[in-house]
């Protein structure tokens, strides 16, 4: 399989649950982020892995922990969400954080907190 | 990073050229522009991305005014699959993040 894949493509899950969203990248690339997308609003960055260290945290709420394990996956594991936490999660990897370097994106997860 | 300004829609008819205009009048000297499409529920999908120079790619052409204040995305021969939300962003590269903005809303109509 090529490319960034995501698991689940779609999610729902109650307030007291506890989730995690998989995405995997068979691209070579070292960069991984994860993306926030909500209904009518632009794409929020959340956060940024490169070489497995965590670069950027977009003042993320605590309920979402991001994990990296290796270069090629990334993992956000969901506990005690909110309604308004309902979006689209997608994630997208690069090969570097360098200059002129494109992101690809995955399919995303579509996520619906009860 | 310096903000993007883009129409909200446009319209352009199947096999004609389509032009979507971004205004980036703060762009600083080291921001690239990127250009970035989102099919209806799918993960965005990157098109091209320039510096000063225009580009050209298989998918599109990037022109970039020789100011860079402002950059026009070219897709030749628009066909139906190319309905999709369109988003310019302009980066500075150190720190990898791409803003996204509201984008442009493109509809091919046969």
């Amino acid at each position: 399989e090529t490319g960034v894949t995501q698991t689940p493509r779609h999610l729902v899950m109650g307030m007291t649950n506890k989730k995690s969203l998989k995405c995997e990248q068979h691209l070579g690339h070292n960069a991984m982020y994860w993306y926030k997308q909500s209904a009518k609003k632009p794409l929020e960055l959340m956060f940024v892995y490169n070489f497995k260290e965590q670069t950027e945290n977009n003042s993320v709420p605590s309920r979402f922990s991001p994990e990296c394990p290796n270069s090629s996956h990334l993992f956000l594991h969901l506990h005690t969400l909110q309604p308004e936490d309902s979006a689209l999660y997608l994630c997208a990897s690069s090969l570097s954080l360098g200059e002129g370097v494109e992101q690809f994106f995955g399919p995303g997860t579509r996520l619906t907190v009860l | 990073d310096a903000k993007t300004t883009q129409p909200p829609s446009m319209d352009c008819a199947e096999g004609r050229a389509a032009n979507l205009p971004c205004n980036h009048s703060t762009i600083s000297g080291n921001e690239y522009v990127y250009w970035y499409r989102q099919i209806h529920s799918q993960g965005p999908q990157y098109i091209i991305h320039g510096l000063k120079n225009n580009e050209t790619n298989e998918m599109a052409s990037l022109i970039i005014t020789e100011d860079r204040k402002s950059s026009t995305l070219i897709l030749p021969h628009a066909t139906l699959r190319d309905t999709a939300v369109y988003y310019c962003i302009v980066r500075q590269n150190s720190w990898g993040k791409l803003q996204f903005g509201a984008g442009t809303q493109v509809v091919v109509t046969p």
